[in-house]
């Protein structure tokens, strides 16, 4: 079946813009969260989203933002762009059994360069 | 959630067997080590996942001695294709809130 399918793959923001990215999960899959991997940082969660309900968050400022909708395709939005902001955004989905590792599926992620 | 420690890089020859290995002293007891491979402008892959002794499947094996204070990722006859980034994850179903270490970059050299 098809894997987890992030737009656009590349995006080319300026200082003080906001910008929204998508992701669509693995059929069936209720389950998404999104990460942010930057060079000095490494990989950090940022959320997920399961049922249309933000269940965890990371430690973000409130610029980063997400929601779910009924088809459990999810987008995240981030306002107010710093030149900090770029990185590579990725989204992972996952089936969320409460009593079992959830084994996550990553998307190709989407590269956010804010100038 | 528990801390993880793993060579910063690591480099290799085709046809060798590599042994990554990680530490998670704090390790709580219903807790699963699971490695996540992830090539360069490319999302994580998993792996593999166990929660003690040996766990094997088609790419790689993972041993955890009993104490499951540390880990190690065993890729038996590395190729080219398997230079990549390898995280060690230590952690429970905790809502899918995966935290991600530094990693291990290995350099698979022909």
């Amino acid at each position: 079946k098809a894997g987890v399918t992030q737009t656009p793959r590349y995006l080319i923001k300026t200082r003080g813009q906001q910008v929204t990215l998508s992701c669509s999960p693995i059929s069936g899959h209720r389950s998404v969260s999104w990460y942010q991997q930057t060079p000095g940082q490494g990989l950090q969660f940022l959320f997920e989203y399961f049922s249309e309900t933000q269940r965890n968050k990371g430690n973000f400022p409130g610029r980063f933002s997400g929601r779910q909708f009924s088809n459990s395709r999810s987008e995240m939005n981030v306002s107010t762009l710093e030149l900090g902001d770029s990185a590579l955004y990725l989204c992972a989905s996952s089936f969320r059994q409460l009593d079992s590792y959830n084994e996550q599926f990553f998307g190709p992620g989407t590269r956010l360069t804010v100038l | 959630l528990a801390k993880t420690t793993q060579p910063i890089s690591m480099d290799s020859y085709e046809g060798q067997e590599v042994n990554i290995t990680c530490s998670h002293n704090n390790i709580a007891t219903n807790d699963y080590i699971t490695w996540y491979q992830q090539f360069p402008s490319q999302g994580p892959r998993f792996i593999i996942q166990g929660y003690k002794t040996k766990v094997t499947n088609e790419v790689a094996s993972l041993f955890i001695p009993a104490d499951r204070k540390s880990s190690t990722l065993s890729l038996p006859r590395v190729s080219l294709s398997d230079t990549a980034v390898y995280y060690c994850l230590v952690g429970s179903n905790a809502g899918n809130m995966l935290t991600f270490g530094g990693g291990t970059r290995l350099m698979v050299k022909p």
